[in-house]
């Protein structure tokens, strides 16, 4: 099965600040690549999908890149409505698999 | 707007069963796939299994394979799990998730339920 890292697995920045998440699948995955923002007590949201497409409604502050093993999701200037523990999800066949979380917080 | 919502979930011994219930509205139900996915307390998330249109192919992660059983009734609009043989460690939040499109296994998701609570504990 193909295995999602991300790094970090937590990290903590200032209203402003530009972002970056980074996504590595244990093999490649072509652009079959989501992700999701769960905010503290609420059900996951999708962000972006097919590795770099902003879901419909979406803050443009947020982008993703990538294809293949490696993969980013930028956040260009922080808002404290952020504040939430980001997936990746890759979707090229079964098994779905997930990263395990990064936990974004405002310094 | 589209609406998920769980049914079903509870306390339940290990070794017994349980079958949770989605109830889907506000879309095409039988046009895309569905999911099940779960969150432990404090955990991430697990793809638990997934569903073609047209109640097409299926698939489950290794963790519940020959155990949970995934089914759909697109006349009712409703997502089925059956969960046999249950364990402590299915103990999680058990989401009902709509697919962007019709394969469970090509598309991302982009719809959630709030969830069910399954526990498994004696």
């Amino acid at each position: 099965d193909i295995q999602m890292t991300q790094s970090p697995s937590s990290l903590s920045a200032s209203v402003g600040d530009r972002v970056t998440i980074t996504c590595r699948a244990s093999q490649g995955v072509a652009s079959s690549l989501a992700w999701y923002q769960q905010k503290p007590g609420k059900v996951p949201k999708l962000l972006i999908y097919a590795a770099s497409t902003l879901q419909s409604g979406v803050p443009s502050r947020f982008s993703g890149s990538g294809s293949g093993t490696d993969f980013t999701l930028t956040i260009s200037s922080l808002q404290p409505e952020d504040v939430a523990t980001y997936y990746c999800q890759k979707y090229n066949g079964a098994p779905i698999t997930f990263g395990q979380g990064t936990r974004l917080e405002i310094k | 707007e589209v609406q998920l919502v769980e049914s079903g979930g509870g306390l339940a011994q290990p070794g017994r069963s349980l079958r949770l219930s989605c109830a889907a509205s506000g879309f095409s139900f039988d046009d895309y796939a569905m999911h099940w996915a779960r969150q432990a307390p404090g955990k991430g998330l697990e793809w638990v299994s997934g569903i073609n249109w047209k109640s097409g192919s299926v698939g489950y992660a290794d963790s519940v394979q020959g155990r949970f059983t995934i089914s759909r009734d697109d006349a009712k609009n409703s997502l089925y799990l059956q969960m046999n043989s249950l364990r402590p460690e299915d103990t999680a939040l058990y989401y009902c998730v709509k697919g962007r499109g019709y394969s469970y296994a090509y598309d991302p998701w982009d719809y959630w339920g709030q969830g069910t609570l399954v526990t498994v504990s004696s």
